[in-house]
């Protein structure tokens, strides 16, 4: 079951523009966390959101989570052609379970 | 240095073998998790394993088996049950957090499993 859905799919941007990706969500979380994937390799760890939290910042990344739509997005300032990845947000169910739910990922192109 | 590795990067099988991937961490983390990937698709959870010697099915735990008999390694078979093994296979490991929540997940490089 995927909790997380991703949107847009895919995203094509020039370099330098910024990236926003949004994510929504069907039940109650603990918290959010957003992923980055490059092809063939692994996730990486980008941010977790608390469900008590509404807005989050690591360097270029900026993440905001709205509990009463069920929705976060994350944007990426000022993006590098580093950057084109797949992007994942996963939710953690409330409770102590320690599963999380990914959704099917966005495709960002950054055009040099 | 610390980290999560998993071996062989791509393993080849022929229909009706039985093959096992290996994942170890020395992260000291409590849980370790094991996802499928199909081609641009999302993760799928197949087994996780909150604690030595417990380990609990995910989402599509048939034709995989698993253990946990040491808190660093949590190996997965993929048995000739499983009716379309060829995907991407990421193994995962956290720690637990305050409140008994748990943190975010440090993933391997992955397996590439390709039946033949």
């Amino acid at each position: 079951s995927q909790q997380g859905e991703e949107d847009p799919q895919a995203l094509s941007i020039q370099e330098g523009e910024n990236a926003t990706m949004n994510c929504s969500y069907k039940t109650s979380i603990n918290n959010l966390q957003w992923y980055r994937q490059n092809s063939g390799r692994g996730l990486v760890h980008l941010i977790l959101i608390r469900s008590n939290e509404r807005e989050k910042h690591s360097g270029r990344l900026r993440v905001t989570l709205d509990t009463s739509k069920k929705s976060s997005s994350l944007l990426i300032t000022a993006s590098r052609a580093a950057d084109t990845a797949s992007y994942f947000c996963a939710t953690a169910p409330t409770g102590a379970n320690s599963k999380l739910t990914f959704g099917k990922g966005i495709t960002l192109s950054v055009r040099p | 240095d610390g980290g999560i590795t998993q071996s062989p990067k791509y393993l080849f099988r022929k229909e009706g073998q039985n093959v096992t991937l290996s994942c170890e961490q020395n992260l000291n983390h409590d849980a370790m998790y094991w996802y499928r990937q199909d081609p641009g698709q999302g993760l799928r959870l197949i087994y996780y394993s909150q604690i030595v010697n417990d380990f609990q099915k995910g989402d599509i735990a048939e034709g995989y088996s698993v253990s946990r008999e040491k808190k660093e390694s949590f190996p997965l078979t993929v048995t000739s049950a499983q009716k379309n093994p060829t995907a991407f296979y990421l193994c995962a490991s956290s720690s637990r957090g305050a409140g008994g929540s748990y943190n975010e997940q440090f993933f391997g490089p992955g397996t590439r499993l390709t039946v033949l």
